[in-house]
């Protein structure tokens, strides 16, 4: 029963690969996010999509491609990859409008090598 | 754009000791106030949350929030800490519409035995 689930938990792949990473959400919600967090343990949106509709693009590569094929999923497609894409990338899902809080995934640690 | 200052990266405490955590925010005519918390290799939690109404907030694990609007402040409080309290905390902050949650850069508590 959990609530936002990501796939794969760990993602270890060389420079100049294509990966993806998969966000799911059961409860509900009409939006959903993700997030980059560097190794200094600090955490910043990338994209946000509500009903499908994307609603937040902060200043990311355009090699990061994100999906959403209905309001319960939201992927991540990177192209390309560089040594500076290793993070742990967090999906989280809220509703727009209410109590604002957001829940998160357990984290998807990329490594590029 | 919403900003957050945690001002200590790292706060050791003694086991059973109080501890206090700060965040400062950038002013503005709403905000919704969050505490996260990430334990080790795992995602954020939420801890608890300011929206409107009594300003001084509690969690089910004995932490508490007091939103301060005079000193745009939101800092988290524990009378006694436990091992199990060793995490990284992060505070966060939205503005009301389609606005993200901007998180501070963590603070680290380290609980000593």
């Amino acid at each position: 029963d959990t609530a936002v689930s990501q796939t794969p938990k760990y993602l270890v792949t060389q420079m100049g690969n294509d990966k993806s990473i998969k966000c799911e959400q059961n409860l509900g919600h009409d939006t959903m996010y993700w997030y980059k967090q560097d190794s200094k343990k600090f955490l910043k949106i990338m994209f946000s999509y509500n009903n499908k509709e994307l609603i937040i693009n902060e200043t990311v590569p355009n090699r990061f491609s994100p999906k959403s094929p209905d309001k319960a999923h939201l992927n991540l497609h990177i192209n390309s990859l560089e040594l500076g894409d290793s993070a742990v990338y967090f999906c989280a899902s809220s509703n727009l409008v209410g109590t604002y809080e957001q829940y998160f995934g357990p984290g998807t640690r990329l490594t590029v090598t | 754009a919403q900003s957050v200052t945690q001002l200590d990266s790292q706060v050791p405490v003694f086991e059973e000791a109080p501890v206090e955590l700060r965040c400062n925010y950038s002013s503005s005519v709403s905000v919704y106030l969050f505490w996260y918390v990430q334990y080790p290799n795992q995602g954020l939690q939420l801890l608890l949350k300011y929206l409107s109404g009594s300003t001084l907030v509690e969690s089910i694990n004995g932490f508490e929030a007091e939103f301060n609007k005079s000193q745009t402040s939101f800092h988290l409080r524990k009378p006694s800490v436990h091992i199990s309290d060793t995490a990284e905390y992060f505070c966060a902050v939205r503005g009301s519409g389609n606005t993200p949650l901007v998180f501070g850069k963590g603070t680290r508590l380290s609980v000593i035995a």
